[in-house]
């Protein structure tokens, strides 16, 4: 099976622009979450989808949205782009059924650098 | 709040030495924990995960992990590393069943020396 596929790999946009980040599970998975990844502040929670439903949100601002499609591929949005905005964004995907016994496989990223 | 605490951000030790890398975390109500690796130039990969049952969980690799309720712990240990042990690892828990959030710490980055 082919691995949870993350494009572009490599972003640069300037402040004010937005962005749209894509991401397509392991065939078959219907959960798919994103996570920021910051030296900083490690790995924080975004969102995760289910079946084209939001399941769970984290603490993020209105500016940070998804989407997730028919086909389980999935979308991230971030408009008026801020300079802490830059991070590694990260999606994994899951073949969760309701139960926590999952494991997240996750994709190599998009970094993402806010100029 | 919710929280994931990994008290240290970077643990060098030798080849051949133990190691214990530390995890907290906020409330134990209905928690699930798990451990992620991340070697160099690589994803994120599941090493283990405890959901009920036996507390001390192992992975294929020789880590284990102890699920410590009283002390609000998950601390991953390993007897012997190896240098390709050398990663970063980050501790997770799913606070409120399965339909919580997925909390990460902030990484732990084991350096093992020859």
């Amino acid at each position: 099976k082919a691995g949870v596929t993350q494009t572009p790999r490599y972003l640069i946009k300037t402040r004010g622009q937005q962005v749209t980040l894509s991401c397509s599970p392991i065939s078959g998975h219907r959960s798919v979450s994103w996570y920021q990844q910051t030296p900083g502040q490690g790995l924080q929670f975004l969102f995760e989808y289910f079946s084209e439903t939001q399941r769970n949100k984290g603490n993020f601002p209105g500016r940070f949205s998804g989407r997730q499609f028919s086909n389980s591929r999935s979308e991230m949005n971030v408009s008026t782009l801020e300079l802490g905005d830059s991070a590694l964004y990260l999606c994994a995907s899951s073949a969760w059924t309701g139960t926590a016994n999952e494991k997240l496989f996750f994709g190599s990223g998009t970094q993402l650098s806010v100029l | 709040a919710q929280s994931v605490t990994q008290l240290d951000s970077q643990v060098p030790v030798f080849e051949e030495a133990p190691v214990e890398l530390r995890c907290n975390y906020s409330s134990s109500v209905s928690v699930y924990l798990f451990w992620y690796v991340q070697y160099p130039n690589q994803g994120l990969q599941l090493l283990l995960k405890y959901l009920s049952g036996s507390t001390l969980v192992e992975s294929i690799n020789g880590f284990e992990a102890e699920f410590n309720k009283s002390q609000t712990s998950f601390h991953l240990r390993k007897p012997s590393v190896h240098i390709s042990d050398t990663a970063e690892y980050f501790c997770a828990v799913r606070y409120g069943g399965s339909q919580g959030n997925l909390i990460f710490g902030k990484g732990t980055k084991l350096s093992v020396k020859p």
